[in-house]
């Protein structure tokens, strides 16, 4: 199993700051099979990126994916009050089957 | 427009089995597989196994063979996800979720999700 470790736990911050989220996987993951997701309380999650840099339908711009191998990055470039809420990776290989990240919460500062 | 309607809240008492559906529309159901993600109260988010809605394929996280069976019903374009011999630590609310368009794995939409609770 593909473990993936997500720093910070909770990242404190105001609305239009920028906001870096990592995600470190426990071996290689191939770069097409990453994604993030953000869920707010009471929904389900909301893909937002897939394939480590591409971004789902609808997504904005602010949000960006980068990384690979090991490591990989989740960016909110400025941040809207609606984007304060928990990210979580996942990676989605087939084999070892897909897991997900603990989760990084974002909150207002 | 896709959309997942799952079945609605169960309580269930230890040892029990509980069978969560997950209707779905939108879209041709035998062209996507189906994924079950569980989360417990408080907790993050588990996979639990996805089915192929085209011919039955299933891949079940290892900690929970031989208590979970997934299947589909293309009749109805429906997935179930049974889960047996529950404990308390399987109460958690259970989601049903779509492969995206785009990127087969990556869970484009999801549904409502089902709260299941375990208690004596």
């Amino acid at each position: 199993e593909i473990v993936l470790t997500q720093s910070p736990g909770t990242l404190s911050l105001s609305p239009g700051e920028r906001a870096t989220l990592s995600c470190r996987a426990s071996q290689s993951v191939s770069s097409s099979y990453l994604a993030w997701y953000q869920q707010k309380p009471g929904q389900a999650p909301r893909l937002l990126i897939y394939g480590a840099s591409s971004r789902a339908t609808g997504i904005p711009d602010r949000f960006s994916g980068s990384g690979s191998g090991t490591d990989f990055t989740l960016t909110i470039s400025r941040l809207e009050p609606e984007d304060f809420a928990v990210y979580y990776c996942q990676q989605y290989g087939s084999s070892p089957p897909p897991t997900f990240g603990g989760g990084t919460k974002v909150e207002i500062k | 427009q896709v959309q997942l309607v799952q079945s609605g809240a169960e309580v269930k008492k230890p040892g029990a089995s509980v069978k969560v559906s997950c209707k779905a529309s939108g879209y041709t159901f035998t062209s996507y597989g189906i994924s079950w993600v569980r989360q417990a109260p408080g907790q993050g988010l588990e996979w639990m196994g996805w089915i192929s809605a085209y011919n039955g394929n299933t891949n079940y996280a290892q900690k929970l063979q031989g208590r979970v069976t997934m299947t589909t019903d293309t009749s109805t374009s429906t997935a179930y996800m049974e889960l047996r011999s529950l404990r308390s630590d399987d109460t958690a609310v259970y989601y049903c979720a779509r492969d995206s368009s785009s990127s087969t794995g990556s869970l484009g939409y999801w549904g409502q999700g089902t709260l299941v609770t375990v208690s004596s």
